[in-house]
């Protein structure tokens, strides 16, 4: 089945820092996606990507769907506390809405 | 609008004891999914509904776990004899269709824990 590797698996680092994180697979997604989840929560979406290439924005984060369609990456400029949390990539197919999520980055940010 | 409700919030059992979830979607929202989330990793998908029909239960270890929508709204999932292994939160997940492009919202999910 598809796998797939999220990297860095925790970050630490003080308010104010970009953050960088990604996701790789040895299959083709035709959509990654990036998600949010808080302690006792639910993942929330951030950002979802539709094309290779494709490179979207959400305030403050970035994300970019790799052109060989087997990673993306996200991107969290000038941190504040509330991003704080554990930041999920999915990968999913278009035949149905079957997401193969990554392990998680948990990101803890020093005010 | 109402996000997905979940309940109950935590659970805990002893191992081969049954167990049950329920999960109510958002309304309008046609497709309905369990996620088994082990500590740790990322959510796994159990199963996902098209109004009261399943349309992937591949990953749904058959022999001990069940799931129904019978009415094409709320959906229960249960596990029948609970093993150690099943401590995990269980999300429920809905959408108003399937296919690319349909955002999914989660609900706040239900932690289980066997003893």
């Amino acid at each position: 089945g598809q796998q797939l590797n999220q990297s860095p698996q925790s970050m630490f680092i003080q308010e104010g820092e970009d953050v960088s994180m990604n996701c790789t697979s040895s299959s083709i997604f035709n959509t990654w996606l990036w998600y949010k989840q808080d302690p006792g929560e639910g993942p929330v979406l951030l950002i979802a990507l539709y094309k290779a290439g494709e490179l979207t924005s959400n305030g403050r984060l970035t994300a970019q769907f790799g052109i060989t369609r087997k990673d993306s990456f996200l991107n969290i400029s000038a941190s504040i506390p509330s991003d704080v949390g554990i930041y999920f990539c999915a990968g999913g197919l278009y035949n149905n809405n079957d997401m193969r999520f990554g392990a998680g980055t948990r990101l803890t940010v020093k005010p | 609008e109402a996000g997905v409700a979940q309940s109950p919030r935590y659970k805990i059992i002893e191992k081969r004891q049954s167990v049950a979830f329920w999960c109510n979607p958002i309304s309008g929202h046609a497709t309905l999914y369990w996620y088994q989330q082990i500590l740790g990793q990322g959510p796994k998908l159990l199963i996902q509904f098209q109004n009261n029909g399943v349309v992937d239960d591949s990953q749904l270890p058959k022999d001990r776990f069940s799931a129904e929508r019978l009415k094409g709204v709320d959906s229960t999932l249960k596990i029948q004899p609970a093993k150690l292994e099943d401590s995990a939160v269980y999300l429920c997940a809905s959408s108003l269709s399937l296919g690319t492009g349909e955002t999914q919202y989660f609900g706040p999910g239900t932690r289980l824990l066997v003893l």
